[in-house]
Formats: C-alpha cells, sequence, structure tokens
C-alpha cells in the first residue's frame, strides 16, 4: 500500500538552479496537489489538479510549474530555483474535488528542499 | 472566503495530562470539518472528521465534537501519550473545490 510516494526525500539546489519535484499515487483518485510547508505559515497550495489534464494555480503559485502527466503522476518544476523556496514540499490527492465532495486528501511524506 | 484559526503552539504537556487544542472556523453553509495529523518527518494524515453539526469525530482516544452555535471543532484528548507528539491540523471543507487548514499546532508530550 504504497499510497502517495513523492522523490526526492531530500534535495539541496544553487540559486538559479532547477528541478523537477516527482509525485506518483496508487489509489486510482481524479485530483492531486502540491503544497508548500514553512515554519509559522501552515500549508500553502501552490497548485491543483481536478482531473487529469487539468491544472490550476493554488494560493503561492509563482515561480513553478506542473504537468499532469496522467493520472498517476503530478510533477512540480522549480525552473529557476530561489532561496525562498527552500521549504518542505507535499504531494496529496484525493478522490474529487467539488463542491458536494468531502475531499479527504492523502499525503506524501514530503520532499525538503534548500536553496543555497 | 472559508477560514480556520487554531491556537498557537506550542503546547507542552505531560504525559497522562489532558489535551484541548482550539479550533474555529468561518465558512458558508455547512462544512465538513477534519483533524489532520503529522508526526515527524511525515506527511499528514486524517485523524478524524464531523460532516454534520452535533456530530463527534473520534479516533485513537482523540474526540471532536462540530458546535455550529460557536464554530468551533475543538480537539481533545483525555491522556496524552509522548507518541502523540506531533503537529494537529484544523481543516474544513465548504463549498470551494479544496479544503482550507489552519497554521497547525505542535504538541509536545514529555515523560
Amino acid at each position: 500500500n504504497a499510497g502517495v510516494t513523492q522523490t526526492p526525500k531530500f534535495q539541496v539546489l544553487k540559486t538559479g538552479q532547477s528541478m523537477t519535484l516527482q509525485c506518483a499515487q496508487d489509489m486510482n483518485h481524479n485530483s492531486m496537489y502540491w503544497y508548500r510547508q514553512d515554519p509559522g505559515m501552515g500549508l500553502r497550495l501552490i497548485y491543483y489538479s481536478a482531473s487529469e489534464g487539468t491544472t490550476d494555480k493554488g494560493e503561492v503559485p509563482n515561480g513553478y510549474n506542473v504537468s499532469r502527466l496522467n493520472k498517476r503522476e503530478f510533477s512540480l518544476r522549480l525552473e529557476s530555483a530561489a532561496p525562498s523556496q527552500t521549504s518542505v514540499y507535499f504531494c496529496a490527492s484525493s478522490v474529487r474535488p467539488g463542491p458536494l465532495s468531502m475531499n479527504i486528501q492523502y499525503f506524501g511524506a514530503g520532499t525538503r528542499l534548500s536553496v543555497l | 472566503g472559508d477560514s480556520v484559526t487554531q491556537m498557537e503552539g506550542p503546547v507542552t504537556l505531560s504525559e497522562e495530562a489532558f489535551l484541548t487544542i482550539n479550533c474555529t472556523y468561518t465558512a458558508t453553509g455547512y462544512p465538513s470539518l477534519f483533524w489532520y495529523v503529522q508526526y515527524p518527518g511525515e506527511g499528514l494524515q486524517l485523524l478524524l472528521k464531523a460532516t454534520k453539526a452535533d456530530d463527534k469525530g473520534s479516533n485513537k482516544g482523540f474526540e471532536a465534537t462540530y458546535r455550529k452555535e460557536t464554530t468551533s471543532f475543538h480537539l481533545e484528548k483525555g491522556s496524552v501519550q509522548v507518541s502523540d507528539s506531533a503537529v494537529y491540523f484544523c481543516a474544513l471543507k465548504g463549498g470551494s473545490y479544496i479544503p482550507t487548514f489552519g497554521r497547525g499546532t505542535s504538541l509536545i508530550v514529555h515523560p
């Protein structure tokens, strides 16, 4: 029962470098999400994908891009990393979003990213 | 818009003490309410939920009651253990597409 798998678990980048965070879920969920977690700020939504083929901006999308590769996979790309992007990144999935859905979310273990 | 306010932490308790973590919310309509827990080095996981007024969610000795009159969903446990040390997030799901999370409350339990 893997659930939501994120890779890598840890990463150190230099300012200006690029990288892609990978996320895959094996629960046949329709919706996937990327959050960042910073001390004192709680969780902030970066992007989400309500279903395969769609993506939408969340609260803090600047400096990030996403790709919903297929139903299982949702990647987050930093094109030119900045120290302000030092954070812990969580991927999550849910059966479906929508006004009538409870939208219980299932989270990966996180990627701890440092940008020097 | 929807919002969730949690008490700031850290909350520091001795083992077997009583725990309350306060959570209040603002939302239109009748949201579902949740508590998620994040153990050190892990992602969040659902702890309990309640879907309508006066419902009580419970799991692992934790309880929370959906109080619509006070717009609250306080988390309680009668006797905490060291293994309960974690960050606790209150969340709601209203009419929007995605849930709204509080900022989290860190709980530290000493032996």
